[in-house]
């Protein structure tokens, strides 16, 4: 059974800097990664599959990137809107997830 | 477009049946493109998948529920459901359906969740 661990647990950052999130895998996924931005009452939201394909309707700052055991979820320049929590996902498991909240 | 909607009740005691239904609209539950899955999230928590059918019937569960998980699927309605036996305070969650691409095991569609507490 695949194991994702995510890092780190919180991110405190400000509106306008860049935002980067770690994914490990305890063995190879090949390039099998999603990401997830999940709000408050709200259900998850797909953002990235394959590693780095963006989703429909995703904003360019959202990039993906890695293969095999290390994943990266990168956004740019952080809006309001993206404080969140974020989960990374291989099959049918999911990361603990990592929140980033405003500092 | 595509939208998923749970519906069942919110309060099940502890040692019954927990039973959920999906409802899709905008599209066809018997595409062979997708499998229709279950996922929970207690509360303050992280994501667990729970389950999933394919259009034809065939399912696939979490091997640390799967004694207590049946999926079913009726085509005709257009509907997927959950049933999960003798639960306990620990199956308190709110609990999603979702659509997952066969090609990229990714759940691309959610529906916006049911809170089920389970309590005396």
């Amino acid at each position: 059974e695949i194991v994702l661990t995510q890092s780190p647990a919180t991110l405190s950052l400000s509106p306008g800097e860049r935002a980067t999130l770690s994914c490990r895998a305890s063995q190879s996924v090949s390039s099998y990664l999603a990401w997830y931005q999940q709000k408050p009452g709200q259900a998850p939201r797909l953002l990235i599959y394959d590693a780095s394909n963006r989703a429909t309707g995703i904003p360019a700052r959202f990039s993906g990137s890695g293969s095999g055991t290390d994943f990266t979820l990168t956004i740019s320049s952080l809006e309001p809107e993206d404080f969140a929590v974020y989960y990374c996902q291989q099959r049918r498991t999911f990361g603990p997830g990592t929140k980033v909240d405003i500092k | 477009q595509v939208q998923l909607q749970e519906s069942g009740p919110g309060l099940v005691k502890p040692s019954q049946t927990l039973s959920l239904t999906c409802t899709v609209s905008g599209g066809s539950i018997s595409s062979g493109d997708y499998y229709w899955s279950w996922i929970r999230q207690p509360p303050g928590k992280g994501l667990e998948w729970i389950g999933y059918i394919y259009y034809s019937g065939s399912t696939y569960y979490n091997p640390s529920l799967k004694s207590r998980v049946t999926i079913s699927v009726d085509t005709s309605k257009n509907q997927f459901s959950l049933k999960l036996s003798s639960v306990t305070a620990a199956d308190t969650a709110v609990y999603y359906c979702a659509r997952e691409t066969v090609v990229t095991d990714a759940f691309d569609i959610w529906g916006q969740g049911t809170m089920v507490t389970v309590s005396s």
